[in-house]
């Protein structure tokens, strides 16, 4: 069955230093990898996408994530962090129905802290 | 340029009643989804429509939960008889995409409580 793991279910960080959120995965075929962040009170907010190609991929807010089949993982990296990033951040896989749109599977999330 | 909206934002109800909760997608968006969040949990998939077709409804927990997008725009999620254990945000999603796991967009949810 597809599922996501997401190890840390909190992280502190003090702003300015590098951020790295852990993601696991599985699944039986080519995954569709996200990362999502939420602010509290607000719905998910789309921070990059991997389908193929480039095993780095580039988000918004300068975050980037790296897609490791060898090891299940779909790492978010960001190498400095500000008081803004704070938030809740979730890693999703898409279904993929023989080629058809199908559902995201979330992890649990890990909550960022961001020390002055 | 509007995004996908939700209504009512916040749901107080008691239990043993019917609520309906309202989601509005992106125009021109044809892929509709609907998650359950609930408190310190990742979203949890329960329907999912293609314009006004439901293709999977696999993630919906009982009977007592229905969904509709009859003209294949605004969808409705009712939950009928409600019990404490729906409380919990209720999430809708949509995205441009007919074929693979496209990028999903979110709208900021309703917050039900059961009393």
């Amino acid at each position: 069955a597809q599922s996501v793991t997401q190890p840390d279910i909190h992280i502190t960080v003090s702003e300015g230093a590098s951020l790295e959120l852990r993601c696991n995965y599985s699944y039986g075929a080519t995954p569709y990898l996200f990362w999502y962040v939420q602010s509290p009170g607000q719905g998910l907010q789309l921070l990059l996408k991997y389908f193929s190609g480039d095993t780095l991929v580039q988000g918004i807010k300068g975050f980037e994530a790296e897609f490791k089949r060898s090891q299940s993982s779909f790492n978010l990296r960001k190498p400095s962090v500000h008081w803004s990033d704070a938030a809740e951040y979730f890693c999703a896989v898409g279904v993929n129905y023989g080629g058809s749109q199908g559902n995201l599977i979330f992890g649990k999330g890990t909550k960022l802290s961001v020390k002055p | 340029g509007a995004g996908v909206s939700q209504s009512p934002r916040y749901k107080v109800a008691k239990r043993g009643q019917d609520v309906a909760l309202r989601c509005d997608p992106i125009s021109g968006h044809v892929s509709l989804f609907w998650y359950q969040q609930a408190l310190g949990q990742g979203p949890e998939f329960l329907t999912y429509f293609q314009n006004e077709a439901q293709l999977d409804k696999s993630g919906l927990p009982s009977d007592r939960f229905f969904a509709e997008r009859p003209e294949g725009s605004v969808s409705t999620l009712k939950i009928q008889r409600t019990q404490q254990e729906d409380s919990a945000v209720y999430l809708c999603a949509s995205s441009p995409s007919l074929t693979l796991p496209g990028p999903q967009h979110f709208g900021d949810g309703t917050r039900l409580s059961i009393l």
